[in-house]
C-alpha cells in the first residue's frame, strides 16, 4: 500500500507569493494531520480533519493559513501571501479512526520563502 | 492541557550497546496513548511504538521497548543492540482524544 504522499517535496518562493501543498492520505484513513516543523518551534499541530471535515483549526498561525480536504483523498494546505517565518518543513498525517492512534506521516515538503 | 518534555537534546551510545532515551509527561486525560517516532536525517517520520495509558504490559517492538511508568508520567524508549542506523532524532510524543502533542526531541547518535 502506498503511504501518505505529499507534493511538493521542495518548494521556494519569493515573500507575497501564494503556496498551495497537497497531500493524499492513506485509502482507508479517517482523520488527516497538518504539522510545521522548525529548528525553533518543533513540530506543530496545525489543523486536522475527521471525514474531511476540519475539527481543530487552533494551531493555524494566522488568517494566511488555510486548509481544505474536499474529499477523502486529497487535502491542501495554502498560504497566501507567504512569508521568509513561513519556511519549515510542512508534514501531513494520517491514521485510521479505529486504530491505537499511531499517524503516518507523509515525507513533508521543505518550504522555503524568499 | 498536554506537555511532553524530553531533556536530553543529544545522546550518545556505542554500536551494540543498549540505550534509553527519556521521555515524561503530563496531562489531566485517563485515557491517552504514547508513541515514539525516529527521525532520521532524511527527514521522515518513522512511527517506532506504542502504548496505551490502560496497557499493564510495557510494549515492545523488535529491539525497541518502551519503559512505562504510569506513577512517574514516563515513557522511556530503550534501543537494545544499538546500530548506526539508529542514528536519528528521537521524538516522544502523546495523544488524547485526536490531538498529539510532540516532545522536542533527541538526537540519539551511534559510534562505531
Amino acid at each position: 500500500d502506498a503511504g501518505v504522499i505529499q507534493s511538493p517535496r521542495h518548494e521556494v518562493t519569493e515573500m507575497g507569493q501564494e503556496v498551495t501543498l497537497r497531500c493524499k492520505p492513506i485509502s482507508g484513513h479517517d482523520y488527516l494531520f497538518w504539522y510545521r516543523q522548525t529548528m525553533m518551534r518543533g513540530l506543530e499541530l496545525l489543523i486536522y480533519f475527521n471525514n474531511n471535515v476540519p475539527i481543530d483549526d487552533s494551531g493555524m498561525p494566522e488568517d494566511r493559513f488555510s486548509a481544505k480536504m474536499p474529499n477523502a483523498s486529497f487535502s491542501t494546505l495554502k498560504i497566501q501571501p507567504s512569508e521568509p517565518r513561513d519556511s519549515a518543513v510542512y508534514f501531513c498525517a494520517s491514521r485510521k479512526g479505529t486504530s491505537r492512534g499511531e499517524q503516518f506521516f507523509g515525507p513533508g515538503t521543505r518550504l522555503t520563502v524568499l | 492541557a498536554q506537555k511532553i518534555t524530553q531533556t536530553q537534546p543529544g545522546m550518545f551510545v556505542q554500536e551494540k550497546e543498549a540505550v534509553t532515551l527519556d521521555c515524561t509527561y503530563d496531562t489531566s486525560d485517563q485515557s491517552y496513548g504514547l508513541f515514539w517516532y525516529k527521525q532520521p536525517s532524511s527527514g521522515e517520520m518513522i512511527f517506532l511504538i506504542y502504548q496505551g495509558s490502560y496497557d499493564e504490559q510495557n510494549a515492545t517492538e523488535g529491539r525497541y521497548s518502551l519503559n512505562f511508568q504510569k506513577a512517574r508520567k514516563s515513557a522511556n524508549l530503550v534501543i537494545s543492540a544499538s546500530q548506526l542506523g539508529d542514528s536519528a532524532m528521537y521524538f516522544c510524543a502523546m495523544r488524547a482524544y485526536q490531538k498529539v502533542t510532540f516532545g522536542t526531541g533527541t538526537k540519539l547518535q551511534v559510534i562505531p
